[in-house]
């Protein structure tokens, strides 16, 4: 069965650093989310992306944040200037059609030290 | 918004007996997605069985199947023969039907912890 694969699955991050947490959606799908989910709390959604271009993002989503597909396969969520409070499982999804359901990969948890 | 909302934090059931978890949510939408996802300590998020809301038909899934009642907004997961493996975190969610160009947000609850007891 087709999986969205994230990399890495762990990473420890010091304060004010920069990370890319990587992702390879579903090789058909057209739509990309990102989520995150702090620990011991709800599973957030931080953006969507469609046709190259953001087509939705929370409030959680601020200037600190940005996605690019750099290729055809790709999907990245970067951080610029990591804080403490962004350590969180960040999950990546991935759906055939703007309708329905999708599928999550396993997700990355960020640690902010 | 969409809110969803999971009063139950936690929840108990005997191997092979029958658990229900409760969902409710808010929406002035009538046409929409509703989903169960599990979460296991690993934290992945499985999908588990999800429901059009034009469909009055209950969606089942094996063992797994659910209550969907549209003009209540509730939509509960019923899980009979519990198994071992079925403890985890349950969430639910809800989706808008959106756009083609949108690919609308999940909205999840706050989970219910499932302990299966032997």
């Amino acid at each position: 069965e087709p999986e969205v694969t994230q990399t890495p699955s762990h990473q420890v991050t010091q304060m004010g650093q920069e990370v890319i947490l990587r992702c390879v959606p579903i090789s058909n799908h057209l739509y990309f989310y990102w989520y995150r989910q702090i620990l011991g709390q709800k599973v957030e959604f931080l953006v969507s992306f469609y046709n190259n271009e953001i087509s939705e993002k929370s409030e959680i989503f601020d200037d600190q944040f940005s996605v690019e597909r750099p290729d055809g396969s790709n999907f990245t969520l970067k951080i610029r200037s990591t804080k403490l409070e962004d350590s969180a499982m960040y999950f990546c999804a991935s759906s055939e059609r703007g309708l329905g359901g999708y599928t999550f990969g396993s997700g990355t948890r960020l640690t902010v030290v | 918004a969409q809110t969803v909302t999971q009063s139950q934090p936690e929840m108990s059931v005997q191997e092979a007996e029958t658990v229900t978890l409760s969902c409710t949510y808010d929406t002035s939408e009538s046409d929409y997605y509703l989903f169960w996802y599990k979460q296991p300590p690993s934290r992945q998020m499985i999908l588990v069985i999800r429901q059009e809301a034009y469909k009055q038909q209950n969606a089942t899934e094996n063992r797994f199947s659910v209550n969907f009642q549209k003009a209540a907004k509730s939509f509960s997961l019923k899980i009979s023969d519990s198994q071992l493996g079925d403890a985890a975190m349950y969430f639910c969610a809800y989706r808008g039907r959106g756009g083609e160009t949108s690919g609308s947000r999940l909205t999840f609850g706050e989970g219910t912890q499932l302990t299966v007891n032997p």
